[in-house]
C-alpha cells in the first residue's frame, strides 16, 4: 500500500461546471499520474507529473489541466466538465526506483 | 507509438481450469512488461512484472514469460479459484524509463465459476 488516497471518491457534476480532483501521496514519490479508465479502452495517461511544477501531457489531455505545488499533492481539473469526461480517475504514483506503479482507489465522476 | 493488445473478455471458466490471457504488444526498444489485477470497486495491483527478454513474472500461481521474439506476455494459471474473479491489465513501461507512465491494453473481465 503507497499510501494514495483521492477525493472525493465520487461526484456528480453538471455540463460546463468546474470540476478538481485531488490526490495524495504519503511515499514521497516524485512521479505522479493521472489516468482514466473507460469500458473499451483500458487505463489512459491523463497528464503526469516528474517533480513539483513540473507537468506534462499524456495521451488525452485535452480539456484537462494539473497542478503539483508540493510533492505529495497533484490536482486534476476539468475547467468546464463535458458528458465524454464522465468516467473513473484514477491517480499513480512511481518512485523511480523500482518499476511499479501504485494506484489510488479512484475516483467516479459522472457529468450531465 | 506503444500499444498494448490483449484478448477481450468476458472471459468465463470453471474452478480449477487452465487459465491463459494473451497479450502482445508494440514498443521500440526494450520496454517492462506488467500485468495488473482490479477487484471490484478498487484499484489496480501489480500482479506481476518482468523487465528483459525471457524473464518470467509470476506471483500468486500466475505466471508470464517475457517474449521479445512473439513480442507477448501472456498470463497464465494452472487451476484458477472464484477468488480470482476480476479484471486483469497487460501494460508496458518503455525503455526509456516509467517517468512517462504505462501503456495499457483495455483489460480482460475474468470470471470464475464454482
Amino acid at each position: 500500500d503507497a499510501g494514495i488516497t483521492q477525493s472525493p471518491r465520487h461526484k456528480v457534476t453538471e455540463t460546463g461546471t468546474p470540476v478538481t480532483l485531488r490526490c495524495h501521496q504519503t511515499e514521497n514519490h516524485r512521479y505522479m499520474y493521472w489516468y482514466r479508465q473507460d469500458p473499451g479502452h483500458g487505463l489512459r495517461l491523463i497528464h503526469y507529473s516528474y517533480g513539483v511544477k513540473d507537468t506534462d501531457k499524456g495521451e488525452v489531455s485535452d480539456g484537462y489541466s494539473v497542478s503539483r505545488s508540493k510533492t505529495e499533492d497533484f490536482l486534476l481539473t476539468l475547467e468546464s466538465a463535458t458528458s465524454s469526461q464522465t468516467s473513473v480517475y484514477f491517480c499513480a504514483t512511481w518512485g523511480g526506483l523500482s518499476y511499479e506503479q501504485y494506484f489510488g482507489p479512484g475516483t467516479r465522476l459522472t457529468v450531465t | 507509438g506503444n500499444s498494448v493488445t490483449q484478448m477481450e473478455g468476458p472471459v468465463t471458466l470453471s474452478e480449477e481450469a487452465f487459465l491463459t490471457i494473451n497479450c502482445t504488444y508494440t514498443a521500440t526498444g526494450y520496454p517492462s512488461l506488467f500485468w495488473y489485477v482490479q477487484y471490484p470497486g478498487e484499484g489496480l495491483q501489480l500482479l506481476l512484472k518482468a523487465t528483459k527478454a525471457d524473464d518470467k513474472g509470476s506471483n500468486k500461481g500466475f505466471e508470464a514469460t517475457y517474449r521479445k521474439e512473439t513480442t507477448s506476455f501472456h498470463l497464465e494459471k494452472g487451476s484458477v479459484q472464484v477468488s480470482d474473479s476480476a479484471v486483469y491489465f497487460c501494460a508496458l513501461q518503455s525503455s526509456g524509463g516509467g517517468a512517462d507512465g504505462l501503456t495499457f491494453g483495455k483489460g480482460t473481465h475474468l470470471i470464475i465459476q464454482p
